[in-house]
């Protein structure tokens, strides 16, 4: 089975801190996303990465970065937290084969507090 | 742009019953995935089941099944012998075959099975 490892469950950080949340598949999946989920609103995508050392902005990417050294890792940095950004962080990955892209598979989850 | 509709944010159904969760999109792609994606309470989200847009027939999973009806643009999910453990938020999800990394969500159903 595809596992996704989200780093932590819960997480409190403080206005203004700088906050990496980390996210390692162990299928060699190409792409990877990074998710917030609020109610109401569903899944919104901050960022994606198709390749190691590329990204690419999703729907809200503002006040957020990502970085992908590595093919099974994808970094989701928050470079000065804010409490707008309180919320649930999804991590997922999907396999390309060809021209199409598989389901995604998706991490555990974040609940980010920002206080 | 594509756009992703689910116009029931809460349903209940009892035990053993069966229920029909509702999905409409807008695209004008002609080749397309389509996903409904269950997320239990505090738990990973989990592909449920998944539709080829060039494929007629209805997709199946044992108990689940969808209602695709592509010149409508409509993609609902039916439950049968709905059981507690399909309790969950399901999420619909959209994925053109053209290359496009980016999946589409709704803002999901909120399904409780009632004892």
């Amino acid at each position: 089975d595809v596992k996704v490892t989200q780093s932590s469950r819960y997480l409190v950080k403080r206005t203004g801190e700088k906050v990496f949340l980390e996210c390692v598949q162990d299928m060699d999946h190409e792409n990877m996303f990074w998710y917030r989920q609020d109610p109401g609103l569903g899944l919104r995508l901050i960022y994606f990465s198709y390749d190691v050392k590329m990204k690419e902005k999703g729907d809200i990417p503002e006040g957020y970065s990502v970085s992908r050294e590595k093919k099974e890792r994808f970094s989701l940095i928050l470079e000065s937290a804010s409490t707008n950004q309180t919320s649930m962080y999804l991590c997922a990955s999907s396999a390309r084969t060809g021209n199409s892209n598989q389901p995604q598979h998706f991490g555990d989850g974040t609940r980010l507090s920002i206080l | 742009a594509q756009t992703v509709t689910q116009s029931q944010p809460e349903m209940s159904v009892q035990e053993a019953e069966t229920v029909t969760l509702s999905c409409t999109y807008d695209t004008s792609e002609s080749n397309y995935y389509l996903f409904w994606y269950k997320q239990p309470p505090s738990r990973q989200m989990i592909l449920v089941i998944r539709q080829e847009a060039y494929k007629q027939q209805n997709a199946t999973e044992n108990r689940f099944s969808v209602n695709f009806q592509k010149a409508a643009k409509s993609f609902s999910l039916k439950i049968s012998d709905s059981q507690l453990g399909d309790t969950a938020m399901y999420f619909c999800a959209f994925l053109t075959t053209s290359g496009t990394y980016k999946y589409i969500f709704g803002t999901g159903t909120r399904l409780k099975v009632l004892a």
